[in-house]
């Protein structure tokens, strides 16, 4: 069974730091996808990262897929309160269906 | 922008009820997944859907669950019998592409909420 950890769960900062995610597994993953989710919505995908060593950047959000395939990283900089939210990554199963395997989620609260 | 839509948002049924929940995937997508989300746990697979037929399912997805594409719009997750622990978030999701050597972007529709009494 292919598993995703993903740390921490709960963050809560200050408006202006800076943090990091990590999402951690012993599985070679073919993508792995991050999601944000709004309570009481469906996950909507914020970045797809494909090849090892890969970094995008949206805005202030970093990704970054490790060299390995099985391992992930969200960074943010100068986090503002509408960064607030929870934060998933989910990794593309090589075998089968290709389906996704999601971590647990990290909820982030930004305060003003 | 073209996305995944779900109905009904929110249905309550009685234990042992059969319930469908109803998914209209994003047009040219191919691949239709379904995912539920206890409370307070992690999104999980259950299925997933090509060519009319299931390319994959979890040990979730037993006998009770089963999927349908009736028409060419329609993407439907059946529950034969409800049991208490069915009530969940449950998401639909579609993707135009499968994986291999391809990033699978799924999609994300907004849940319909089960609660199973």
């Amino acid at each position: 069974t292919q598993l995703l950890e993903q740390s921490p769960q709960f963050l809560s900062i200050q408006e202006g730091e800076n943090l990091t995610v990590y999402c951690n597994s012993s599985s070679v993953f073919s993508s792995l996808q991050w999601y944000r989710q709004e309570p009481g919505e469906g996950p909507v995908l914020l970045v797809t990262v494909v090849t090892g060593g890969e970094v995008k950047k949206l805005k202030r959000l970093t990704f970054q897929f490790g060299d390995a395939r099985k391992d992930s990283s969200l960074h943010i900089t100068a986090a503002q309160p509408g960064d607030t939210g929870l934060y998933l990554c989910a990794g593309v199963t090589i075998q089968g269906a290709q389906k996704l395997v999601f971590g647990q989620g990290t909820r982030l609260t930004i305060n003003p | 922008e073209p996305e995944v839509t779900q109905t009904p948002s929110h249905q309550v049924t009685q234990m042992g009820q059969e319930v469908i929940l109803r998914c209209v995937p994003i047009s040219n997508h191919l691949y239709f997944y379904w995912y539920r989300q206890i409370l307070g746990q992690k999104v999980e697979f259950l299925v997933s859907f090509y060519n009319n037929e299931i390319s994959e399912k979890s040990e979730i997805f037993d006998d009770q669950f089963s999927v349908e594409r009736p028409d060419g719009s329609n993407f439907t997750l059946k529950i034969r019998s409800t049991k208490l622990e069915d009530s969940a978030m449950y998401f639909c999701a579609s993707s135009a592409t499968s994986g291999g050597f391809y990033y699978n972007e799924q999609f994300f529709g907004p849940g319909t909420r089960l609660t199973v009494l």
